[in-house]
């Protein structure tokens, strides 16, 4: 099942602009992570923020939490080209020995 | 230190085989959970093992299976394909017991079941 759900599903920008994807999620969780994906291979960890954080940056990346809300938003300023990948926001499970992901946001950055 | 290799990278087989797929992990981690995408269903958790013994598994028939060795390699095995097996399939590493931290994906193995 679903934990993290993102939003928009799919976002198209030019290089330089800032883009943001919103991800929802559903029970307590005690971090969530955002991984990137390009083109059908491996997932690249990005950045892991834990409950009791409220934002996270590194690099051009910015993470922000909100646990009343139960939503995390992943910014990624000034884009460019090789942004393009598939973002994936993930939870622990219950259990806490897997991650539950959503299903991804599809970022294309043109040039 | 090499990433998460994974082999074979492609697979092609018919519905009623069986397939073994391998993970070798980042070396030091004892953590290797599998991992099915397709794009209906997206990334869903097969099952985790840790020191040779799983730990969690996810919401999939008997049919999935796997297993740890001693030196933290792991492979998965679905029997008797089915067309929906097309998919997918991640392996990750971690190096970190109890709660879950950061994963490290291999490439993946892309199997197809005609």
């Amino acid at each position: 099942s679903q934990q993290g759900e993102e939003d928009p599903q799919a976002l198209s920008i030019q290089e330089g602009e800032n883009a943001t994807m919103n991800c929802s999620y559903k029970t307590s969780i005690n971090n969530l992570q955002w991984y990137r994906q390009n083109s059908g291979r491996g997932l690249v960890h990005l950045i892991l923020i834990r409950s009791n954080e409220r934002e996270k940056h590194s690099g051009r990346l910015r993470v922000t939490l909100d646990t009343s809300k139960k939503s995390s938003s992943l910014l990624i300023t000034a884009s460019r080209a090789a942004d393009t990948a598939s973002y994936f926001c993930a939870t622990d499970s219950q259990a806490g020995t897997a991650l539950i992901f959503g299903k991804g946001t599809t970022l294309s950055v043109s040039s | 230190k090499a990433g998460v290799t994974q082999t074979p990278r492609y697979l092609i087989k018919t519905r009623g085989q069986q397939v073994t797929l391998s993970c070798s992990p980042i070396s030091g981690h004892r953590s290797v959970s599998w991992y099915q995408q397709t794009p209906g269903q997206g990334l869903q958790f097969l099952f985790e093992y840790f020191s040779e013994t799983q730990r969690n598994k996810g919401n999939f028939p008997g049919r999935f299976s796997g297993r740890q060795f001693s030196n933290s390699r792991s492979e998965m095995n679905v029997s008797t394909l089915e067309l929906g097996d097309s998919a997918l399939y991640l392996c990750a590493s971690s190096p970190r017991t109890g709660l879950v931290h950061e994963q490290f994906f291999g490439p993946g193995t892309r199997l197809t079941v005609l």
